[in-house]
């Protein structure tokens, strides 16, 4: 079975620092890849996904992720943390034989202090 | 378009009560995903529906829970009878399913339960 790892349930940055949110996938045949981000009292809101054209994947708000086969991860990243980046952000896998649906990380709050 | 809409926001019920969650998906999309969200347990699927037709409930917890989409445009989620360990964020979710599965779902903002 599909499963997906975020390592961090907290990262901490300061304003203007390097994103960096860790997901990791366990499959032997690539999945699909979606990271999405929750804002306080929100629902989940699509970041970015990967469905197998350029492995690098640019999504809103500054943010993008690299696919890497070998590492079997697809981790997120914005060059500089705004305070509105403060949220949760989930992990999500599906595989590509069939129809399933989504399995999320347990996810990773992102703090940023000024 | 809307979004995903969900009624109420917030729901306060005392333990044995029936609730009943309601969800209007976007406008044609043909899948409906229930979710719970908890801090013990993180986010849950609990049932998800294709066509108006249930596909797959293996997440509903127990009978307790009864999910019906009556047409394309109206989901509800039922709990009867309520108890406190059902207090969560209960999310629905829509997209347009695709043959290659990389369809996006577009989750409403929730339904905030308390039960005392």
């Amino acid at each position: 079975a599909q499963s997906v790892t975020q390592l961090g349930s907290h990262v901490s940055v300061s304003e203007g620092a390097l994103v960096l949110l860790r997901c990791n996938y366990s499959s032997s045949v690539p999945p699909y890849l979606f990271w999405y981000v929750q804002y306080p009292n929100q629902g989940l809101q699509l970041l970015l996904k990967y469905t197998s054209a350029a492995t690098l994947v640019k999504g809103i708000n500054g943010f993008e992720a690299e696919f890497k086969k070998s590492e079997t991860s697809f981790h997120l990243t914005k060059p500089s943390a705004h305070m509105s980046d403060a949220a949760e952000y989930f992990c999500a896998v599906r595989p590509r034989r069939g129809y399933s649906t989504l399995t999320f990380g347990k996810g990773t709050m992102l703090l940023v202090s000024p | 378009d809307a979004g995903v809409i969900q009624s109420p926001r917030h729901e306060v019920t005392e333990m044995g009560q029936e609730v009943t969650l309601r969800c209007k998906p976007i406008s044609g999309h043909n899948s409906l995903f229930w979710y719970r969200q908890t801090m013990m347990r993180g986010l849950e699927l609990l049932i998800y529906f294709n066509n108006n037709v249930p596909i797959d409930d293996s997440g509903m917890p127990e009978d307790r829970f009864s999910a019906k989409m009556p047409n394309a445009s109206f989901s509800t989620l039922k709990i009867q009878p309520s108890e406190p360990r059902d207090s969560a964020v209960y999310f629905c979710a829509s997209s347009q399913r695709e043959t290659s599965g990389s369809d996006t779902q577009y989750f409403g903002p929730g339904t905030r339960l308390l039960v005392l």
